[in-house]
């Protein structure tokens, strides 16, 4: 069976300081798909990225990077130079190979707290 | 082009009672997923539905049915509720049921009294 594991339940930090949280998954496939989605107080989930299993290339968008690492199964996402607006939950997932279809599995989210 | 409508945003219901929940996909998504966020058990995948097919469906008892009708909107119902149905239900849009991007709505809160 396939879990996430999110150590950290709440981080805070001061603006302007980069805060990286970790993401630990399991699973026995070769294929499978990684997920981080932002949860704000209005409750949806934001989508931030999504990478395959056979794509181990670090990614940066604007002020977030995410590192991938297959030899210690993690998948880390890193918000440099932090605002206030990036408080909010961040949830990390997995999805397994075509069979599973869409269907997420969920580590139990951190919290960003960003003071001013 | 609009977002995931769920509906309704809050509801307030009576153990026992049955609740039906609403969730239209974004245009051109034909794969919808609900899943429940309670504080003790986190986020957990209920089930899939594309193509009006149930495609996947998690660890919770039959109690919680849903479907999807040719227009790829879904519904969930919960029959016979109790106290721990209490959470926050999200619906996710994808365009495909191969492990894409899901959107998510901005989630139906019931709670059960």
């Amino acid at each position: 069976a396939q879990k996430v594991t999110q150590a950290q339940t709440e981080i805070s930090v001061v603006e302007k300081e980069d805060v990286t949280l970790d993401c630990v998954y399991e699973t026995r496939d070769t294929t499978y798909y990684l997920f981080w989605y932002k949860q704000p107080p209005s409750g949806e989930l934001v989508f931030l990225i999504r990478r395959n299993s056979f794509d181990e290339q670090n990614e940066i968008s604007g002020r977030y990077s995410w590192n991938f690492q297959k030899s210690t199964s993690s998948f880390n996402f890193t918000i440099t130079a932090s605002q206030v607006v990036d408080s909010a939950v961040y949830f990390c997932a997995l999805s397994l190979n075509k069979a599973a279809g869409n269907k997420l599995t969920f580590g139990g989210g951190t919290r960003v707290l960003v003071k001013p | 082009k609009a977002g995931v409508t769920q509906t309704p945003r809050y509801l307030i219901k009576t153990r026992g009672q049955q609740v039906t929940l609403s969730c239209s996909p974004i245009s051109g998504h034909r794969s919808v997923s609900w899943y429940q966020q309670t504080p003790g058990q986190g986020l957990q995948f209920l089930f899939e539905y594309f193509s009006e097919t149930q495609r996947n469906k998690g660890n919770f008892p039959g109690r919680f049915s849903g479907r999807q009708f040719s227009n790829s909107r879904s519904e969930m119902n919960v029959s016979t509720l109790e106290l721990g149905d209490s959470a926050l239900y999200l619906c996710a849009s994808s365009f495909n049921s191969a492990n894409t991007e899901a959107f998510f709505g901005q989630g139906t809160r019931l709670t059960v009294v």
